[in-house]
């Protein structure tokens, strides 16, 4: 069964500071998402990351991706307010050996930041 | 360009209720389609997923049914709604092929009392 994991599940931090939050996977696989929910709202696609080494930026957020250590990290700089949101990371299920389609989420990372 | 539309956004059943929750496609053909429900403090679960017509696949054994009638119509149904059914539940779609994320739509928040 294909597992993913996020941590921290919670965080809580300053404008201003830098934070990483790690999504580990049970499975290989050389595909893995990142997702933005604000609260109450839908999931909104941010990064896909379909290789080993794959690196993807946009504004403060970068995503990055090492299908041997099977580790996606997500980097926050100089966090502003506007990215306080539950982050999710999601591996394809095709991968999972049991042929299944779609993707398999983390619990997702609570993310607050401060002014 | 292809918009998910998901109906409605929140709901409010009693147990034991039938439950109906729609997800339609536009501008694209024969998408895969899911269902995937959240609940509090649990991430996301996929519930169904379908490839086609009349195919539909189920994750985990549950007290909901899900159709596809249609190309891009995708149903979620229950006879009778348990009060751990509540949830807020996300259609999402994608073209099928290689590499391509998903779409989601805006949620439905079914409150079971």
């Amino acid at each position: 069964e294909l597992k993913v994991e996020q941590n921290p599940l919670f965080l809580s931090m300053q404008e201003g500071k830098n934070y990483t939050i790690y999504c580990n996977y049970s499975t290989t696989s050389d595909r893995l998402y990142w997702y933005r929910q604000d609260p109450g709202k839908s999931l909104e696609s941010l990064f896909v990351l379909l290789s080993n080494g794959a690196v993807k930026q946009e504004g403060r957020l970068m995503a990055s991706l090492d299908t041997k250590a099977r580790l996606s990290t997500l980097h926050i700089t100089a966090a502003v307010h506007d990215l306080s949101a539950t982050y999710f990371c999601a591996v394809d299920n095709r991968y999972s050996g049991g042929g299944a389609d779609g993707l398999t989420f983390g619990k997702g990372t609570h993310l607050i930041i401060q002014p | 360009s292809q918009t998910i539309h998901q109906w409605p956004a929140t709901l409010v059943q009693p147990v034991g209720s039938p439950l109906s929750l729609e997800c339609t496609v536009e501008g694209t053909s024969n998408p895969n389609l899911y269902w995937y429900r959240q609940a509090a403090g649990r991430g996301l679960q996929l519930l169904f997923y379908s490839v086609g017509i009349g195919q539909i696949s189920s994750e985990v054994p549950q007290n909901l049914s899900a159709s596809r009638p249609q190309d891009r119509q995708f149903i979620l149904s229950s006879k009778k709604l348990l009060l751990s059914d509540s949830g807020f539940y996300l259609c999402a779609w994608n073209p099928g092929g290689r590499n391509e994320k998903l779409f989601f739509g805006s949620g439905t928040q079914l409150s079971v009392l």
